[in-house]
């Protein structure tokens, strides 16, 4: 089975960084997603690690350590608008289905 | 606009009904993948196709629930008897695994909100 925790919630300021952690445990990995979910709307991708190391897209990187079953998601210069739910996903070995963490919800004060 | 298209993105219905969503995929993907999310939560797989073949179901989805594909383009999602506990959010999504990237990224439509009084 799949296993994927992420923090409930977190708080930053504008302008700030915020580091998001996932931990998994999975029976098979053909890759690790994160999309950003805004209340009431569809999951919009974000990012995509298959192999160890840093993925950077713009104000955005993720990490992933694969024999570690770890995750980040790192927003930077964080504005009003990354106020949402970041997902972690983890897509099985036969590269199909997403199992999906609770999400975490971001919300940035100024 | 071709994205993921759902229809109603609303339902409200009565306990013992039955419901019927519609999700249209992004025309050149071959997969379609029905998901289900309650509030607070990440989405739950239920059941995804790849063109008109079912190929694999959770245990989540009971037999009241049915997904059809016929024609391997749009999907319906049918629940029978509805649940308070049936009430979510149900999204499609749709991917192609003749895609140039390294992975099979999954394009998330806007979702039908059911909610069972």
């Amino acid at each position: 089975g799949q296993n994927i925790d992420q923090p409930t919630e977190m708080t930053a300021t504008e302008g700030a960084i915020v580091q998001i952690n996932c931990t998994y445990q999975t029976s098979g990995f053909n890759g690790l997603f994160w999309y950003q979910q805004h209340a009431g709307e569809a999951p919009t991708f974000l990012s995509y690690n298959v192999l160890d190391g840093l993925e950077e897209k713009g104000r955005f990187s993720s990490f992933l350590s694969r024999s570690k079953g770890y995750s980040y998601l790192l927003l930077k210069e964080l504005q009003m608008k990354d106020s949402a739910s970041y997902l972690c996903a983890v897509m099985g070995a036969a590269g199909n289905k997403l199992t999906f963490g609770g999400g975490t919800r971001v919300l940035v004060k100024p | 606009d071709t994205g993921v298209s759902q229809d109603p993105r609303h339902k409200i219905t009565k306990r013992g009904q039955n419901v019927t969503f519609r999700c249209d995929p992004i025309s050149e993907h071959n997969r379609l993948y029905w998901y289900r999310q309650t509030l607070g939560q990440g989405p739950e797989f239920l059941t995804y196709f790849q063109n008109e073949a079912q190929l694999e179901k959770s245990r989540l989805l009971s037999d009241r629930f049915s997904a059809e594909r016929p024609k391997g383009s749009f999907s319906t999602l049918e629940i029978q008897r509805t649940e308070q506990g049936d009430s979510a959010m149900y999204l499609c999504a749709s991917s192609s695994t003749a895609g140039r990237g390294l992975y099979n990224e999954q394009f998330f439509g806007p979702g039908t909100r059911l909610t069972v009084l």
